[in-house]
């Protein structure tokens, strides 16, 4: 099966910088998908990892070490707005039969605070 | 907005009754996607339809059935109602057939079994 794990909530300070983990357990791992979604709001595309590295996006950066299992998302110059749940989720490839299904973690809340 | 509407937007209904859910992709998207995102379960897959055709499964129950039909547009059936059935529903388009970043939540369909 497949497992992931992320903190359930984080807080953190308008203007800092946070760090939200997200460790995953898979057969067959054809890349890693970072969400962003407010309360009651659909889950809106930040960014996807496929290879090992960084991939950096304006205030967002996501970093992915596949012999590890572990991404992260880390979030600069944190704004109010940021307040949300970030969710990870993991693609299967073909040959695990999941080429064509996200995986999801619970999420992490963050609360930024002023 | 994504591009992706979903209808109705809530739905109060009691216990054993059965609803109708639907959602229409974005112009030229072939792939919808329906998830169901409950308090205590995060974000779950259950089913994924490109051009008609079912492609994937997740844990969908036996209660539930979808189809996509020749104009793209997809409804998800929800039958025998159960409270734990309460949840957030969405639907997710995207131009491929396998699954990417490029996948687009509707707003939600928000079921409220009682």
């Amino acid at each position: 099966g497949q497992n992931i794990d992320q903190p359930t909530e984080m807080t953190a300070t308008e203007g800092a910088i946070v760090q939200i983990n997200c460790t995953y357990q898979t057969s067959g791992f054809n890349g890693l998908f970072w969400y962003q979604q407010h309360a009651g709001e659909a889950p809106t595309f930040l960014s996807y990892n496929v290879l090992d590295g960084l991939e950096e996006k304006g205030r967002f950066s996501s970093f992915l070490s596949r012999s590890k299992g572990y991404s992260y998302l880390l979030l600069k110059e944190l704004q109010m707005k940021d307040s949300a749940s970030y969710l990870c989720a993991v693609r299967r490839d073909m040959f695990s039969g999941g080429y064509n299904k996200l995986i999801f973690g619970a999420g992490t809340r963050l609360a930024v605070h002023p | 907005d994504s591009g992706v509407t979903q209808t109705p937007k809530h739905l109060i209904t009691a216990t054993g009754q059965r609803v109708t859910l639907r959602c229409s992709p974005r112009s030229g998207d072939l792939s919808v996607y329906w998830y169901q995102q409950s308090l205590d379960q995060g974000l779950q897959f259950l089913i994924h339809y490109y051009n008609g055709e079912e492609r994937a499964k997740g844990n969908i129950l036996e209660r539930f059935s979808a189809q996509q039909f020749p104009d793209l547009h997809s409804e998800l059936n929800l039958s025998s109602l159960e409270l734990g059935d309460s949840a957030l529903y969405f639907c997710a388009s995207s131009a491929r057939a396998e699954v990417s970043y490029e996948q687009y939540f509707g707003p939600g369909t928000r079921l409220t079994v009682t």
